[in-house]
């Protein structure tokens, strides 16, 4: 199993479409987790971190499940510009808790 | 502003050759990192840093070497490339120890091995 796994996709999506992405994440010891957002042979860049009460950035929601060892990105009212790769990231996985493990992404197009 | 860059942005080299890859931060960020992206693996932790004259092994760190002489500069050196080594490499920095600080990362050096 993955230490991080996230659906590679791709999505396809309308504009104005609500779209979410799951990730799970298998050391049950680990304690931060993260949206990083990566355009098309551009460099990652964080989109949010993701609280244990669930968080919220303008169309974006993040939540965390640590029964089930998942976490989820909703958007909301997709806008073009939100085409791009996300990438689910989370700490401890590799074994060492100050070291991040990124999943493989998830593709995200959204259409005219 | 502030910034992070990595160079060359693209490098075509043969199997066998020493690679040096550049990553220059001006945030003086004491934390520093080197990643590589390959498809279906998403970024996988080379080495880093957490201040100067300390570097640590990362997940895929064979056939990789890093020092840290200042605290803008960790260069990435491939001693012997090989044709696995073909990817594109990331550098980031962090101005705190992760996880809990947003990293930053370089545009990239897309690498290829001959």
């Amino acid at each position: 199993r993955k230490e991080v796994e996230q659906d590679p996709g791709p999505f396809n999506v309308p504009e104005g479409a609500t779209v979410a992405f799951n990730c799970t994440y298998s050391n049950s010891a680990s304690q931060s987790f993260f949206w990083y957002r990566q355009d098309c042979r551009k460099e990652p860049k964080l989109l949010m971190s993701v609280y244990s009460s669930g968080n919220e950035d303008g169309r974006f929601t993040a939540q965390l499940n640590r029964a089930s060892q998942y976490i989820s990105l909703l958007i909301r009212d997709s806008k073009l510009s939100d085409s791009a790769t996300y990438l689910c990231v989370v700490n401890g996985a590799s074994g060492s808790a100050r070291q991040l493990t990124f999943g493989s992404g998830t593709q995200l197009t959204v259409l005219p | 502003d502030a910034e992070i860059t990595q160079s060359p942005r693209h490098k075509i080299t043969e199997t066998g050759r020493q690679v040096t890859l550049a990553c220059h931060q001006t945030w003086n960020h004491n934390n520093m990192f080197w990643y590589r992206q390959d498809l279906g693996h998403g970024l996988r932790l080379i080495h880093y840093s957490y201040g100067v004259q300390d570097t640590n092994k990362g997940e895929v760190s064979d056939g990789y070497s890093v020092s840290r002489s200042n605290t803008e500069d960790l260069p990435l050196t491939l001693e012997s490339a090989a044709s696995s080594q073909t990817s594109v490499y990331f550098c980031a920095s962090s101005v705190g120890p992760s996880p809990q600080y947003e990293q930053f990362f370089g545009p990239g050096t897309r690498l290829t091995v001959l």
